[in-house]
């Protein structure tokens, strides 16, 4: 597509339920980042996906978080048993990845997650 | 690990002025990326300007430009003839121009514009 896609834009669920969140990045890119903000703060990296390669998860939280893409197409975010800590907007991001040198992501607009 | 640093949580100025918000990062690398990121309510997050560590000259974009200062880890964004629409929140970000293509973001400055 012409950009970054994500669903919902905004999620309310109730604490401890799972949830899902969807990313469908820009044909053609081959790498896909998430991010989390908190209100009020920076975006915090949670994990990186490039083409075919083991992702780099170092940034997860806890074991409750866990992504998954297949090939170079739409990524889901899964955080299981929410918390209320989890309330955040969450954005993904696309890239060229190896073949950009210049860093240019395209992110998207996000999902706001409120856990209550 | 690289830190960014954005030590002005919230700034203002007069519509037409110009206003410099300031970034600190730290690294041991040599090659890296820096940019500066807008995000307006929508929440999309815009890339501003972008500047390459092995180019001396400061990058510029029409109304905004960097001060990049190597040595002392700083990267100062201007912007010239601020407008209505330039009020956002603004991340500074780094990125290894190696390895790991992940950005690292500061906490971000609120502009706001006066009109």
């Amino acid at each position: 597509g012409a950009g970054v896609s994500q669903s919902p834009s905004n999620k309310v669920t109730e604490k401890g339920k799972d949830v899902e969140l969807r990313c469908d990045p820009i044909s053609g890119h081959t790498a896909l980042y998430w991010y989390r903000q908190r209100l009020g703060q920076g975006l915090e990296f949670l994990i990186y996906f490039q083409g075919n390669s083991a992702p780099d998860k170092s940034g997860l939280p806890s074991d409750r978080f866990s992504a998954e893409r297949t090939g170079e197409s739409v990524s889901t975010l899964t955080i299981q048993r929410t918390q209320q800590e989890d309330s955040a907007v969450y954005l993904c991001a696309s890239s060229l990845g190896d073949r950009d040198l210049t860093g240019g992501y395209t992110f998207g607009s996000g999902t706001r997650l409120t856990v209550v | 690990a690289q830190t960014v640093t954005q030590s002005q949580p919230e700034m203002s100025v007069q519509e037409a002025e110009t206003v410099t918000l300031s970034c600190t990062y730290d690294t041991s690398e040599s090659d890296y990326y820096l940019f500066w990121y807008k995000q307006p309510p929508s929440r999309q997050m815009i890339l501003v300007i972008r500047q390459e560590a092995y180019k001396q000259q400061n990058a510029t974009e029409n109304r905004f430009s960097v001060n990049f200062q190597k040595a002392a880890k700083s990267f100062s964004l201007k912007i010239s003839d601020s407008q209505l629409g330039d009020a956002a929140m603004y991340f500074c970000a780094y990125r290894s121009a190696r390895g790991a293509q992940k950005l690292v973001f500061g906490q971000g400055t609120r502009l706001t514009i006066n009109p």
